[in-house]
């Protein structure tokens, strides 16, 4: 298996654009889960789904973020507008229920 | 609330002695932990975990305390390398109608010198 993986690795947009991070989770597992890194929150949870549905949004921070899991096999994360306050790097991770959560390499986003 | 924290943010050893990284949750719910590394440019990866019915499980060069009296976990790791060199994470399942999410700790640097 090739593990969880997101695309692009690196994306700088300026300010105001709209931003959409993709995620292919491990065939299989029926978790998926968005999480974004900073060197002052640290892993910060945003949203997972279970079999393709939000179950808890409650971390994402705000209207601007949207999240989508439109089949078993492909998510995405969007941003729109995106602001210099969302470069932080965005990770997506998978798993079947409580075992195997597999982080993918992430994506730095780094907005200007 | 949830909340899961580390004692020290940085910790520095020496190639072959033993590490010990300390983690405090909140939570007496959570019943599932697991210990992740993070090396610099890629994501967390599992290192070993722990169910809230054991107080100890060992892995290769690894060992998970869990003290569930005082909500305190531990990771060891035996005869440091510099390939240990990372930020080490723990995390809590939290379990909420009926789903799980898993929540991490603020990390622990370590540092091995040759």
């Amino acid at each position: 298996d090739a593990g969880v993986i997101q695309s692009p690795r690196h994306e700088v947009t300026e300010m105001g654009q709209e931003v959409t991070l993709r995620c292919k989770p491990i065939s299989g597992h029926d978790y998926l889960f968005w999480y974004r890194q900073t060197m002052m929150r640290g892993l910060e949870l945003l949203i997972y789904f279970n079999n393709n549905v939000p179950i808890d949004d409650s971390g994402m921070p705000e209207d601007r973020f949207s999240a989508k899991m439109p089949n078993a096999s492909f998510s995405t994360l969007k941003i729109q507008p995106s602001e210099p306050r969302d470069s932080a790097v965005y990770f997506c991770a998978s798993s079947r229920r409580t075992v195997g959560y597999t982080f993918g390499s992430g994506t730095r986003l780094t907005v200007v | 609330g949830e909340n899961v924290g580390l004692h020290l943010p940085t910790l520095s050893v020496q190639e072959g002695d033993n590490s010990i990284i300390n983690c405090a949750y909140s939570n007496s719910a959570s019943d599932y932990f697991i210990w992740y590394k993070q090396e610099s440019g890629k994501g967390p990866q599992f290192i070993i975990d722990i169910r809230s019915n054991m107080d100890k499980r060992q892995g290769q060069r690894v060992t998970v305390l869990l003290n569930k009296t005082v909500k305190h976990l531990s990771l060891q790791i035996a005869a440091t390398q510099p390939g240990d060199s990372a930020v080490y994470f723990c995390a809590e399942i939290l379990t909420q109608g009926g789903s799980e999410k898993l929540v991490f700790g603020k990390g622990t640097k370590l540092t091995v010198n040759p």
